[in-house]
């Protein structure tokens, strides 16, 4: 059982849909919790970063992370064709982001 | 100002032949890694170096041999390449407990 996992998807949602991308864990000691966000072709680039549970906003990005459940979701808001892309969840325990550690990620298309 | 660079970003080489992969970052980061990510888009990471000291190998061939000069600068070379090595690897970089800043890519193809 591979430590985080993500449904890889595709999922293919219209322009202005609300968009929600799960993940879950199996590591309790998982405190830090990121969304990369990864167009074709590039380098996975941090979306949202977050410590512990709780929640986080970022403009139309939402991060949510429940321990108790081990559950991190990500949710847009208003989607845009620019928001079509590859997006990765990962986590990291307290011993350092050297042990970062990465779901299979979702591909994700918003139609004009 | 790119962030963390990578060259080459495309690689064609034969089987058996020998290649590096060089990467710089300008964040002033202690920690660089290695990450090969296969064509189902898995991110896994293969070697961690901080301020110049190796701290994670991640049971990768010992034909993948990481350096680093300098805690800027890490490099990866390859020998006697197999075609299970294609792949593309990213280079990174990051303080302790800060999210990794990545390269984009060096994309191998391995024939």
């Amino acid at each position: 059982q591979k430590e985080v996992e993500q449904d890889p998807g595709p999922l293919s949602v219209p322009e202005g849909a609300i968009v929600s991308l799960n993940c879950t864990y199996s590591n309790s000691a998982f405190q830090y919790f990121m969304w990369y966000r990864q167009y074709s072709r590039k380098g996975p680039e941090l979306l949202m970063y977050t410590y512990s549970s709780g929640n986080k906003e970022d403009g139309r990005f939402t991060a949510q992370v429940d321990k108790s459940s081990k559950y991190i979701s990500l949710f847009i808001r208003d989607s845009q064709p620019s928001d079509s892309a590859t997006y990765l969840c990962a986590s990291f325990t307290a011993q350092g982001a050297q042990k970062l550690v990465f779901g299979q990620g979702t591909r994700l298309t918003i139609n004009p | 100002d790119t962030a963390v660079s990578q060259t080459p970003k495309y690689l064609v080489t034969q089987m058996g032949n020998d290649k590096s992969i060089k990467c710089e970052q300008n964040l002033g980061h202690d920690t660089m890694y290695w990450y090969k990510q296969d064509s189902k888009k898995f991110l896994k990471i293969m070697f961690s170096y901080n301020n110049k000291e190796l701290i994670i190998n991640e049971t990768v061939p010992n034909r993948f041999s990481p350096k680093s000069p300098d805690k800027a600068h890490l490099n990866l070379h390859i020998n006697s390449l197999e075609l299970g090595d294609s792949a593309v690897y990213f280079c990174a970089s990051s303080d302790p407990n800060s999210p990794l800043h990545f390269g984009n890519g060096t994309r191998l193809t391995v024939t």
